[in-house]
C-alpha cells in the first residue's frame, strides 16, 4: 500500500485566500509530482522536483508554488486563489519515473 | 516538449479483448507506462515497458514500440470492475512524468 498522503481531501475557500496543499510520502522516494486534474480529464503535470531543494515547473503553467526541503515533503501554495483554480490536485511519488505513487488528492473549490 | 495522444473511449462487453493505444512525442524517452484510475479516485500504476516488446501481468499486457513512438495496454476477460479511465505516461531524462490524454472504457454486460 502506497504511503503518499494530502490533505486536505475537500477545500472550499473564497477568492484571494492564501492556501497551502500539503502532500507527505514515507518511502523515502526522491521524485515527486503535482498534477492537476479536472474531472474526466487529462493529468497535467504543474510541478515536480528530483530531490531536495530541487523544483521544476511542468508543462501546465500555473500560480502556484512549491517547495522541498524535506525529502518527505512536497507542499503547493497558491498566494491568492481564484475561481480558475477550482480542480481536484493529485501529488505523486516514485523512486524512479517508473512507478508512480498517488495520493488521494485534494478537490479545491474557490468561490 | 511531450504529448501523448489516447482514444478518448472505448467501449467492450465482460469477457472480452480490448486494446488501447498511446502515440507519443518526447525527447530523452526512459519508457512507457499504463495507470487506471477509476471515478473519484486516484490513478494507480499497471505495467511499465523500457524496452520494445511485450510485458504481461496477469490479465494486462503493455506492448511498446521505440522505433514508432508506440504502444498499447490490453485488456483480456474483461470485468466490469475495468470500467475506468487509463492513462499512458512517459519518463524522460528530465524526470518529467508526462500523462496522456486518458481513455475511457466502459465495461458492458
Amino acid at each position: 500500500e502506497a504511503d503518499i498522503y494530502q490533505t486536505p481531501r475537500y477545500l472550499v475557500i473564497g477568492t484571494g485566500k492564501k492556501i497551502t496543499l500539503e502532500c507527505s510520502q514515507t518511502m523515502g522516494h526522491d521524485k515527486m509530482y503535482w498534477y492537476q486534474q479536472d474531472p474526466g480529464m487529462e493529468l497535467h503535470l504543474i510541478h515536480y522536483s528530483y530531490g531536495v531543494n530541487s523544483t521544476e515547473k511542468g508543462d501546465l503553467s500555473s500560480e502556484s508554488t512549491v517547495s522541498r526541503i524535506r525529502t518527505e515533503h512536497f507542499p503547493l501554495t497558491l498566494e491568492s486563489a481564484r475561481p480558475s483554480h477550482t480542480s481536484q490536485y493529485l501529488c505523486a511519488s516514485s523512486e524512479e519515473t517508473v512507478e508512480a505513487f498517488f495520493g488521494q488528492g485534494t478537490r479545491l473549490t474557490v468561490v | 516538449g511531450q504529448s501523448l495522444e489516447q482514444p478518448s473511449e472505448v467501449t467492450a462487453v465482460e469477457g472480452a479483448i480490448v486494446q488501447i493505444n498511446c502515440t507519443y512525442q518526447t525527447s530523452g524517452f526512459y519508457g512507457l507506462s499504463w495507470y487506471q484510475q477509476h471515478d473519484g479516485g486516484a490513478p494507480t500504476f499497471l505495467s511499465y515497458n523500457a524496452l520494445d516488446g511485450l510485458e504481461e501481468t496477469g490479465r494486462f499486457s503493455s506492448f511498446l514500440s521505440r522505433s514508432d513512438s508506440y504502444g498499447y495496454l490490453l485488456l483480456q476477460e474483461l470485468q466490469m470492475k475495468d470500467s475506468a479511465s487509463y492513462f499512458c505516461a512517459v519518463s524522460a531524462y528530465t524526470d518529467k512524468l508526462i500523462f496522456g490524454t486518458g481513455t475511457r472504457l466502459q465495461v458492458f454486460p
